[in-house]
């Protein structure tokens, strides 16, 4: 299995929710990650997991709550977001330290 | 922190010409540069990287070259065909992957 799986491929929410995105991967990578990705714009990181040790871009507004429940799994919970966190999410991961990341489909976010 | 500037931001070519596109980065210690291509409404793909130990490295018709002097590292494709028509961005990491600083990108159109 060389994927890297987000669900769910759309979600609009409003300001007021929370919801969750959710990534997977069965690479046995030991480090996953957390991109926001704008319009014709590059990704921009936001959370790193490696080896289960969480690593904060500390420009992320706390409203955005990464959780690593095993070394496959990584979610992302959404709480009171703004419209301007409307973007293309994604998740990826890779072997770690000296490889390239594996990126997911990403999941794309509507705030109204 | 580190910056990553790259060029040019569009690049046109005809079937079968090389495209270049090179970038430049800030912080010396950066040590391994990864490539990305990401066509419309689709993830990014690694398709090449480079660790600061080599020089240059070639992948069928796809290669990048290091100039750690310089600072800069760039991704030459040759004998260019339409597929080959995305978004490409180059990248950065200062601890081998663990954390990526990528370019603003290059929108590369391949004409029939």
């Amino acid at each position: 299995d060389t994927e890297v799986t987000q669900t769910p491929k759309h979600l609009v929410m409003g300001m007021t929710n929370k919801k969750s995105l959710k990534c997977e991967q069965h690479m046995g990578h030991r480090a996953m990650y957390w991109y926001k990705q704008k319009a014709k714009k590059p990704p921009e990181l936001m959370f790193v997991y490696s080896y289960e040790k969480l690593s904060i871009n500390e420009s992320v507004p706390s409203r955005f709550s990464p959780e690593c429940p095993n070394s496959s799994l990584l979610n992302l919970h959404l709480h009171a977001l703004q419209p301007e966190d409307s973007a293309l999410y994604l998740c990826a991961s890779s072997h770690g330290t000296g490889f390239g990341a594996f990126f997911g489909q990403g999941t794309r976010l509507t705030v109204v | 922190g580190e910056n990553v500037e790259q060029h040019p931001s569009t690049l046109s070519v005809q079937e079968g010409d090389s495209a270049v596109i090179k970038c430049t980065y800030s912080d010396s210690a950066s040590n391994y540069f990864p490539w990305y291509k990401q066509e419309l409404g689709k993830r990014p793909q690694l398709i090449i990287d480079i660790r600061s130990n080599v020089g240059e490295k070639k992948d069928q018709r796809i290669a990048v070259t290091l100039n750690k002097t310089a600072k800069h590292f760039s991704l030459h494709i040759t004998e260019t065909q339409p597929e080959d028509s995305a978004v490409y961005f180059c990248a950065a990491s200062v601890d081998y992957g663990q954390n990526f600083v990528f370019g603003p990108g290059t929108r590369l159109s391949v004409l029939p």
